[in-house]
């Protein structure tokens, strides 16, 4: 099956720091998304970016599919960006919707005031 | 426009029994997708109901099954249960059409096994 890494597992921050947090994928995907999940375990998509670039907001997220790799882009972090960010990918399976999604096992973020 | 609803929040159950855990998806979405997420790992693919159907599997035991009704709202049932069942359970949903949307989270229904 598919193995996705994300890189670092741990990011300390100061409120008002930027960071990149990183997505690697073993093979061809036609779905890739990237979600926050928060302290009461909320998952909240952020991005569905199988490839190019996307913005929204503070964050920003690009995806360069021949070279399997993505990266999110949190600029300007504020406390309410702590969390766990979990990158996830999925092959279409014959007629079927991307429902079998792969994790990665997560960045967790931590932004102190 | 309400997103995913999952129910109950939090169960506590004992090992050996049954629980089942209930899922409606959101408006407009007929595919329905359930995953397992043991604490600090990320979340794993159980199952995916489309037209009433079991469509794909992830590597879970028979003792997890599941059902979808025609209104597309969904269940997970987990027999004999284990004490290494106790994670948190999302629901996803998305349309099948068209093939590349994204998926939708509801809030999870977090289970204890005692």
């Amino acid at each position: 099956g598919i193995q996705v890494e994300q890189s670092p597992p741990d990011l300390i921050l100061q409120e008002g720091a930027n960071s990149t947090l990183r997505c690697n994928f073993s093979d061809s995907v036609n779905n890739l998304q990237w979600f926050h999940q928060n302290p009461w375990g909320q998952l909240i998509n952020l991005f569905y970016i199988p490839s190019g670039t996307k913005q929204n907001g503070r964050l920003s997220a690009t995806t360069v599919a021949t070279e399997r790799y993505s990266l999110l882009y949190i600029s300007s972090s504020q406390t309410t960006d702590s969390g766990v960010y979990f990158c996830a990918v999925s092959i279409r399976a014959g007629g079927t919707s991307y429902g079998k999604l792969t994790f990665g096992q997560g960045t967790i973020l931590t932004v102190h005031p | 426009d309400a997103g995913v609803t999952q129910s109950p929040t939090h169960l506590i159950k004992t090992r050996g029994q049954q629980v089942t855990l209930r899922c409606s998806p959101k408006s407009g979405h007929d595919t329905v997708s359930w995953y397992q997420q043991a604490l600090g790992q990320g979340p794993q693919f159980i199952f995916q109901y489309y037209e009433e159907e079991e469509r794909q599997r992830g590597n879970f035991p028979d003792r997890f099954s599941g059902h979808q009704f025609p209104n597309y709202s969904s269940e997970l049932n987990v027999n004999a249960l284990l004490l290494g069942d106790s994670a948190l359970y999302l629901c996803a949903s998305s349309p099948r059409q068209p093939y590349n949307s994204p998926l939708h989270f509801g809030n999870g229904t977090r289970l204890t096994v005692t």
